[in-house]
């Protein structure tokens, strides 16, 4: 079984700050794993996602997230927020074929202030 | 490249009666996903497609949701009766082979009066 732990359910953050949105995953298998983004009224847009190769992942708009797996963590990093980051993040996990359900976390919303 | 495209954006309707929503995908994906969120809540799984086949449906309510992908192409999910509880988005979603990303359509919001 396969599951995803959000830490946060609302970060806030300054503009020109750093950004830490924290994940946790489960999994029974080596697992895949995603960061999607949601804007208000907009469908889910991948950022960036780790299948098996390098463990710092880097995504669009500057977001990166490192898969650590002796912690079993997936936290979405930026180095400095933009007011058009605010939105919802969704961590998401699933296995390397696919074909399993994407199983997603229930979000983390990020406000970033002028 | 087109994405995938959902239809209606919005829809409100009162309990017990029917609704259909339809989703379109990205040319040549042979996987076509529906998700439902609930608000404040990430998108749950509720029927995967294979082309015109269903590969899991179980967390499908059988006995009020219905969906279908005849030519393998588009998709149909539908509701019938709808209740309170059904509020939500729906979404499609859609993944070429030897891929593992999913690709979003924008989402069709329910609202059950």
């Amino acid at each position: 079984a396969q599951s995803v732990t959000q830490l946060d359910s609302h970060v806030s953050v300054s503009e020109g700050t750093p950004v830490l949105l924290r994940c946790n995953y489960s999994s029974s298998y080596s697992p895949s794993l995603f960061w999607y983004v949601q804007h208000p009224n907009k469908g889910l847009q991948l950022l960036l996602k780790y299948t098996s190769a390098a463990t710092l992942v880097k995504g669009i708009n500057g977001f990166e997230a490192e898969f650590k797996k002796s912690e079993t963590s997936f936290h979405l990093t930026k180095p400095s927020a933009h007011m058009s980051d605010a939105a919802e993040y969704f961590c998401v996990v699933s296995d390397r074929t696919g074909n399993t359900p994407l199983v997603f976390g229930k979000g983390t919303r990020l406000s970033v202030i002028a | 490249e087109a994405g995938v495209a959902q239809s209606p954006r919005y829809k409100i309707i009162e309990k017990r009666q029917s609704v259909a929503f339809w989703c379109n995908p990205i040319s040549g994906h042979a996987t076509l996903y529906w998700y439902q969120q609930i608000l404040g809540q990430g998108p749950k799984l509720l029927i995967q497609f294979q082309n015109n086949g269903v590969v899991d449906d179980s967390q499908l309510p059988k006995d009020r949701f219905s969906a279908e992908r005849l030519k393998g192409v588009d998709s149909t999910l539908k509701i019938q009766p709808a209740k309170l509880e059904d509020s939500a988005v729906y979404l499609c979603a859609s993944r070429g082979q030897r891929e593992e990303t999913q690709y979003f359509g924008p989402g069709t919001r329910l609202l059950v009066l």
